[in-house]
């Protein structure tokens, strides 16, 4: 365990169906992140939290919703997916946004849409 | 073409072998990342370097700010360190990190 949780590990749905990636760090780092890893791809980054606020979004579909309630919490909210959005999800935090110290990734959420 | 580049994209080794992976970026950056991750997803922060030579166990990280260029070197190499290894370079006009698309490495006994 590296400190961030990732949950659930393995997730299938279909493309109707609804349903949330859930992250959690107790490292009491205050950036968190969503990354997509697709097969041959270079991490994608796509949502950055600081302090519970959105400070990025790079151009990621609205299907894809993200939520942070509270500093050790991040949610990424799915619906109405596309096959070509199965990828791994890594979830990761550090101390401060755009500073590296204690970068941590969790284990991922492996997600296949069918 | 992606400002990381990773060499080679696929290695074999031999059990006890050195093995080098090498990263050339091309954006100005303030740190660099040598990053793995083991079948089933989850990475490990390896080495965060903005200069010279890091040292952990038989892991060596290099890097030539002038050359653009980063090396991880594995001394006595074990199937253990079978994983793929992710360069990321912090820089470039947005100081984003960006990453390279890995080295999958496999040490077979």
């Amino acid at each position: 365990e590296t400190g961030v949780t990732q949950t659930p590990r393995h997730l299938v749905m279909g493309m109707t169906n609804k349903k949330s990636l859930k992250c959690e760090q107790h490292l009491g780092h205050n950036a968190m992140y969503w990354y997509k890893q697709s097969a041959k791809k270079p991490l994608e980054l796509m949502f950055v939290y600081s302090l519970e606020e959105r400070v990025e979004n790079n151009s990621v579909p609205s299907r894809f919703s993200p939520e942070c309630p509270n500093s050790s919490h991040l949610f990424l909210h799915l619906h109405t997916l596309q096959p070509e959005d199965s990828a791994l999800y890594l979830c990761a935090s550090s101390q401060v946004p755009g500073q590296d110290y204690g970068y941590t990734f969790g284990s991922g959420t492996r997600l296949t849409v069918v | 073409k992606n400002e990381v580049e990773q060499s080679p994209q696929n290695l074999t080794a031999q059990e006890g072998e050195f093995i080098t992976i090498n990263c050339s970026y091309s954006v100005g950056i303030s740190a660099l990342h040598w990053l793995q991750q083991h079948p089933g997803g989850g990475i490990v922060s390896l080495f965060m370097l903005s200069s010279g030579k890091k040292k952990h166990g038989r892991l060596i990280a290099t890097i030539n700010i002038q050359e653009k260029h980063s090396s991880l070197h594995i001394t006595a190499s074990h199937p253990r360190d079978s994983a793929v290894y992710i360069c990321a370079a912090r820089g470039g006009a947005t100081n984003k990190l960006i990453f390279g698309t890995g080295t999958l490495l496999a040490v077979q006994p």
